[in-house]
C-alpha cells in the first residue's frame, strides 16, 4: 500500500533547529514529496518540494530557515532558528498511481 | 498572483448531495499539466485527498470515495466544482481546493499543491 509515514509529534526549543521526517513506502522510494505547513486554525501552506536527490524548490515567501533534503526513502524538512510561529502541523504529500497521498502529519511544538 | 476560494453550504443533511465550488484566478486550467485538487480535513484529523481535475478535462478520484465524487469545470467562470453524494456525519470536514502546475517527471505529470484556498467547513447533521 502506498503510504507516507510521519512521526505524530516533535518538539524543539525556541531558536534551535528541528528535522522532520517523511518516509515513502516500499516501491515508491524515488518519489518527490511536498511539505505543507498548517498553523493553528489556518489552512495549509505549501513550503517546498523535495526531490529524491535532495534538491528542493521552495514556495513564495518561504524563509531561508526552511530547507529540505533526502536520504533513500526519507524526505526531510529542517527548520533552523525556530520561532514561535513555526509551531504548527507539518504534512508531507506525494503523487503516485494517479492519486495524491498525504502523511498523517507531525505536530511541532516550540518550547 | 494565484488565488483559490471555496464556496458552498456550511450545513447539509445526511443523504443529501454536497456541491462545492472552487473559484480561482491567476492561472488558466487549460494550460498543459495544470490541475486543481480537492482535499478535506475532519476536525482534529489529517488531510485527505479527494480528487484532481486535470487541464485536459480528465479526473482522478480517491479510490475509497470514487463512487460518490464528481469533479467538473466551468472554464468561463474559472471554477472547479466538486459534488459528493450521500453525505454522512463522518463527512463533516473543512474542504479545500488547491492548485498544482503539474511537475513533469519520468512518470508523466506529478501533482504537488503549490497554492491552497482558505477552506470551507461543511457540517453534516440532521
Amino acid at each position: 500500500q502506498f503510504v507516507l509515514t510521519q512521526s505524530p509529534s516533535a518538539s524543539a526549543s525556541l531558536g534551535a533547529s528541528v528535522k522532520l521526517t517523511c518516509t515513502l513506502s516500499s516501491g515508491h522510494t524515488s518519489y518527490a514529496i511536498a511539505w505543507h505547513q498548517q498553523q493553528p486554525e489556518k489552512g495549509p501552506r505549501y513550503l517546498m518540494k523535495v526531490n529524491s536527490d535532495g534538491s528542493h524548490t521552495k514556495g513564495d515567501g518561504i524563509p531561508d530557515r526552511f530547507s529540505g533534503s533526502s536520504s533513500g526513502a526519507e524526505r526531510y524538512l529542517t527548520i533552523s532558528s525556530l520561532q514561535s510561529e513555526d509551531e504548527a502541523d507539518y504534512y508531507c504529500q506525494t503523487w503516485g498511481s494517479g492519486m495524491a497521498v498525504f502523511g498523517g502529519g507531525t505536530q511541532l511544538t516550540v518550547l | 498572483q494565484i488565488t483559490l476560494k471555496e464556496s458552498g453550504p456550511t450545513l447539509v443533511k445526511p443523504t443529501q448531495t454536497l456541491t462545492l465550488t472552487c473559484t480561482f484566478s491567476g492561472f488558466s486550467l487549460t494550460s498543459r499539466g495544470m490541475g486543481v485538487g480537492w482535499i478535506r480535513q475532519p476536525p482534529g484529523k489529517a488531510l485527505e485527498w479527494l480528487a484532481l481535475f486535470y487541464w485536459n478535462d480528465e479526473q482522478r478520484y480517491s479510490p475509497s470515495l470514487r463512487s460518490r465524487l464528481t469533479v467538473t469545470k466551468d472554464t468561463s467562470k474559472n471554477q472547479v466544482v466538486l459534488t459528493m453524494t450521500n453525505m454522512d456525519p463522518v463527512d463533516t470536514a473543512t474542504y479545500y481546493c488547491a492548485y498544482s502546475p503539474g511537475y513533469s517527471d519520468s512518470r508523466g505529470y506529478s501533482y504537488y499543491f503549490d497554492y491552497w484556498g482558505q477552506g470551507t467547513l461543511v457540517t453534516v447533521s440532521s
